[in-house]
């Protein structure tokens, strides 16, 4: 089967923490795609990364990082220095066939 | 380059009532995709356009539901009769192809709300 779990339902913080968001997927298969997506108050899903699941390095993009791990199934979503613009709802998602399996959404809250 | 646009971005109706959902996608895309998320849950898969042709409807939840792709252009969601389960954001996505590879770019959602 395939699934993408997201334990956290709410986080908050304050500004300028560090915070990480979890992601758990299952798979049977070997060549898969992982995404995650910001969904910030104006409701758009927004694109933030795609990782392949032949290539673990770890990435980072400015504030973001991103830790893959096959041998745990997972791909954790970090933000450094988290800012009151980073508040959303982060969604983990499997590419399967030819649509996308999300998680439950993780809602992020920033405070100033 | 416009984004995929819905319309509306909220509707609320009464039950029993009818809506139709739109959806723009980018210009080219020949990939649309419908999804749902009922409040707290997972954004789950409705169905899979390719042009006009239905590639994949295996998450349509019921017969209430119709999805057109008239020209392989603008696609439409239909809920007739909407039923209080019916509530929930209604995404649209398109992509230029279907390899993994591929980004989807969504719209903003349409907030249904059925009282």
């Amino acid at each position: 089967a395939q699934k993408v779990t997201q334990a956290q339902t709410e986080i908050s913080v304050v500004e300028k923490e560090d915070v990480t968001l979890d992601c758990v997927y299952e798979t049977r298969d070997t060549t898969y795609y992982l995404f995650w997506y910001k969904q910030p108050p104006s409701g758009e899903l927004v694109f933030l990364i795609r990782r392949n699941s032949f290539d673990e390095q770890n990435e980072i993009s400015g504030r973001y990082s991103w830790n893959f791990q096959k041998s745990t199934s997972s791909f954790n979503f970090t933000i450094t220095a988290s800012q009151v613009v980073d508040s959303a709802v982060y969604f983990c998602a499997l590419h399967n066939t030819d649509k996308l399996i999300f998680g439950t959404g993780t809602r992020l809250q920033v405070f100033p | 380059e416009a984004g995929v646009t819905q319309f509306p971005s909220h509707s609320v109706i009464e039950k029993g009532q009818t809506v139709t959902l739109r959806c723009d996608p980018i210009s080219g895309h020949d990939n649309l995709y419908w999804y749902r998320r009922v409040m707290g849950k997972e954004i789950k898969f409705l169905l899979h356009f390719v042009k006009e042709s239905k590639q994949d409807e295996s998450g349509m939840p019921n017969n209430r539901f119709l999805a057109e792709r008239t020209g392989g252009t603008y696609s439409t969601l239909k809920v007739q009769p909407a039923e209080l389960e019916d509530s929930g954001v209604y995404f649209c996505a398109s992509s230029f192809s279907v390899i993994m590879n591929t980004e989807a770019f969504f719209g903003q959602g349409t907030r249904l709300t059925v009282v």
